[in-house]
């Protein structure tokens, strides 16, 4: 059974730049989180979503944006890129609250 | 962003030895909480998880206690490993938003062979 994927895996961007990832849920997982983890901040919760629909969401800028796809796929957008955005970004899934989630390995964001 | 503490605690244990692993959670209305393990280069993994009916709940190697009166959780490694070392973080979330889990610091354990 694959894990989640994240693509993708290294990125370096310039300030001002915007930048999109994706994840690829476990297959059959619907929900689907995003968090971003810097060594200063820890792990930090961005938004979730549940079948297309966005749920819940933390306390970041709206640069931060992101959407699922009917097959459970996600992406998230940072729009406006600042030298803070360096970060681990992870991706996570599972069935549904309830249930544990799996994380990715992450893409590592780099703004230069 | 939402998220607890700035520094990152370290244990060194034995190889061979017991791990014990504190965390401080924030929200009292957090009913379900989870350890998860980190590698170097690699997401958290799941390893425990507990609801907030459980004091204590035990899986292959690890235990998780819950304290609710004082908002503490910790994970208990038995025998600990040299493949144990890494750094690992309690989470909690609440009923109203299972979807949002905050997670802590973490505490990165290093086993000396």
């Amino acid at each position: 059974k694959a894990g989640v994927t994240q693509t993708p895996r290294y990125l370096i961007k310039t300030r001002g730049q915007q930048v999109t990832l994706s994840c690829s849920p476990i297959s059959g997982h619907r929900s689907v989180s995003w968090y971003q983890q810097t060594p200063g901040q820890g792990l930090q919760f961005l938004f979730e979503y549940f079948s297309e629909t966005q749920r819940n969401k933390g306390n970041f800028p709206g640069r931060f944006s992101g959407r699922q796809f009917s097959n459970s796929r996600s992406e998230m957008n940072v729009s406006t890129l600042e030298l803070g955005d360096s970060a681990l970004y992870l991706c996570a899934s599972s069935l549904d609250i309830n249930y544990g989630y799996t994380f990715g390995s992450g893409t590592r964001l780099t703004v230069v | 962003g939402e998220s607890v503490g700035l520094h990152l605690p370290t244990l060194s244990v034995q190889e061979g030895d017991n791990s014990i692993i504190n965390c401080a959670y924030s929200n009292s209305a957090s009913d379900y909480f989870i350890w998860y393990k980190q590698e170097s280069g690699k997401g958290p993994q799941f390893i425990i998880d507990i609801r907030s009916n459980m004091d204590k709940r035990q899986g292959q190697r690890v235990t998780v206690l819950l304290n609710k009166t004082v908002k503490h959780l910790s994970l208990q490694i038995a025998a600990t490993q040299p493949g144990d070392s890494a750094v690992y973080f309690c989470a909690e979330s609440m009923k109203t938003s299972y979807d949002k889990v905050i997670f802590g610091p973490g505490t990165s354990l290093s086993v000396i062979p």
